[in-house]
């Protein structure tokens, strides 16, 4: 079945330090990727998605490519605020099935 | 307003209560979700509607009873619940099932339930 596979967290970084989480998935055929946020005492929101190999997302300056060859779908960002503070799931959607198969989420604390 | 909206935010009720939650999405989207997300445990899926249609009842119990009374509200319905049962409840909306590229669930921002 579809899976997804988060590095473990938690996370604490310095304000400015690049930050990486790994995102490696399970699928057959070609998935559509996620990331999706979630600030403290909030939902998700939607932060970045990818729909084909090769495709970079991007937004609030987090980036992500899809790497079909890894099936991989890192989330990197290169200077952390402490805005970023969050827990960070990583998604993905096989084909034409609506359904999500969530990473167990990833806490990032960025301190200033 | 926009996106997705929750109410309440919060909610502690005890065993023998019966309540609501409320989902309402201003996306023009046609399919609605409800979704548990407990303490160290991955996001689970419970109950998916289209154009107010059940698609989707994932073996969650009968004490959580979903009504969509049209494609822009989604509720859910609690009766005799379990401290268990305590978690934070997600609703989401997507344009449609299919799956494509427009079909991106966009999430509302939870209500925090607590049984006691």
């Amino acid at each position: 079945g579809n899976s997804v596979t988060q590095m473990e967290g938690p996370v604490t970084l310095s304000e400015e330090a690049f930050l990486t989480i790994n995102c490696t998935y399970t699928a057959t055929g070609y998935p559509s990727l996620f990331w999706y946020v979630q600030y403290p005492g909030e939902g998700l929101q939607l932060l970045l998605k990818a729909t084909k190999a090769d495709d970079k997302g991007s937004n609030k300056g987090f980036e992500a490519t899809y790497r079909k060859e890894t099936t991989s779908f890192h989330l990197e960002k290169g200077s952390v605020q402490v805005s970023d503070s969050a827990v960070y799931f990583c998604a993905l959607r096989k084909g034409t099935d609506y359904k999500l198969s969530f990473g167990a989420g990833t806490t990032v604390t960025v301190r200033a | 307003e926009t996106g997705v909206t929750q109410t309440p935010r919060h909610l502690v009720m005890g065993m023998t209560n019966k309540k609501s939650l409320k989902c309402e999405q201003h996306l023009g989207h046609n399919a609605m979700y409800w979704y548990k997300q407990s303490a160290k445990k991955p996001l689970e899926l419970m109950f998916v509607y289209n154009f107010k249609e059940q698609t989707e009842n994932n073996s969650v119990p009968s004490r959580f009873s979903p009504e969509c009374p049209n494609s822009s509200h989604l509720f859910l319905h609690l009766h005799t619940l379990q401290p268990e049962d305590s978690a934070l409840y997600l609703c989401a909306s997507s344009h449609g099932l299919a799956g494509g590229f427009t079909d991106t669930q966009y999430f509302g921002p939870g209500t925090r339930l607590t049984v006691l």
